[in-house]
């Protein structure tokens, strides 16, 4: 089983849409987690800290379930711009060492 | 700016021909790493460095060294280069606050060829 894993998509969705897309990771002992996003092969920029209680930026909204060891990124009225791969971060471990492991991404699409 | 700095951007060059790519930092971070992202595998960890002087192993050590022996700077080196190290290279750094959600920084990644 992979340490992070994601739904490599694509996602195919219309300009308006809401859509979301799910992270699992293995080890529970994981404190530190991000959404980021990716376009064309640049280099991924952040799209979110995700935090224990959830948290929301405009149209973004991060959730964390550790009981079930996952994350989520809902997206709200997608809009053309919003297409790129979103990547999930987890760190490894509860240990401080700046290790970080990335889901493969999932890739939307998203069409007028 | 905060920012990450990686050279060169692209780069091609022949099997066993050394070189080093570089990686800068201006935040004062303590972590860097390298990573390579490859279609299909995602970004895999190469190396990374918790500080001056301290180094480990990521998940695809093979073929690659690194030194750190200024904060701010963190090369990453191909001694005998190959073809199945044809890779799209990033360089990102964090600090000690990460596992406190401040989030990990990313150079503009190197693009390189072996032939």
């Amino acid at each position: 089983r992979k340490e992070v894993e994601q739904d490599p998509g694509p996602f195919n969705v219309p300009e308006g849409a809401t859509v979301a897309f799910n992270c699992t990771y293995s080890n529970s002992a994981s404190q530190s987690f991000f959404w980021y996003r990716q376009d064309c092969r640049k280099e991924p920029k952040l799209l979110m800290s995700v935090y224990s209680s959830g948290n929301e930026d405009g149209r973004f909204t991060a959730q964390l379930n550790r009981a079930s060891q996952y994350i989520s990124l809902l997206i709200r009225d997608s809009k053309l711009s919003d297409s790129a791969t979103y990547l999930c971060v987890v760190n490894r471990g509860s240990s401080n060492t700046g290790k970080l492991i990335f889901g493969q991404g999932t890739t939307l699409q998203v069409k007028p | 700016e905060a920012q990450v700095t990686q050279n060169p951007r692209y780069l091609i060059t022949v099997t066993g021909k050394k070189l080093t790519v570089t990686c800068s930092q201006n935040m004062n971070h303590e972590y860097m790493s390298w990573y390579r992202q490859d279609p299909g595998l995602g970004l895999r960890q190469i190396y990374y460095s918790m500080n001056v002087e301290a180094t480990d192993k990521g998940d695809v050590p093979e073929g690659y060294k690194v030194s750190r022996k200024e904060k701010r700077n963190f090369p990453l080196i191909l001694e005998s280069p190959s073809p199945n190290q044809t890779s799209l290279y990033f360089c990102a750094s964090s600090s000690l606050l990460l596992l406190a959600g401040v989030p990990p920084v990313f150079g503009p990644g190197t693009r390189l060829t072996v032939l």
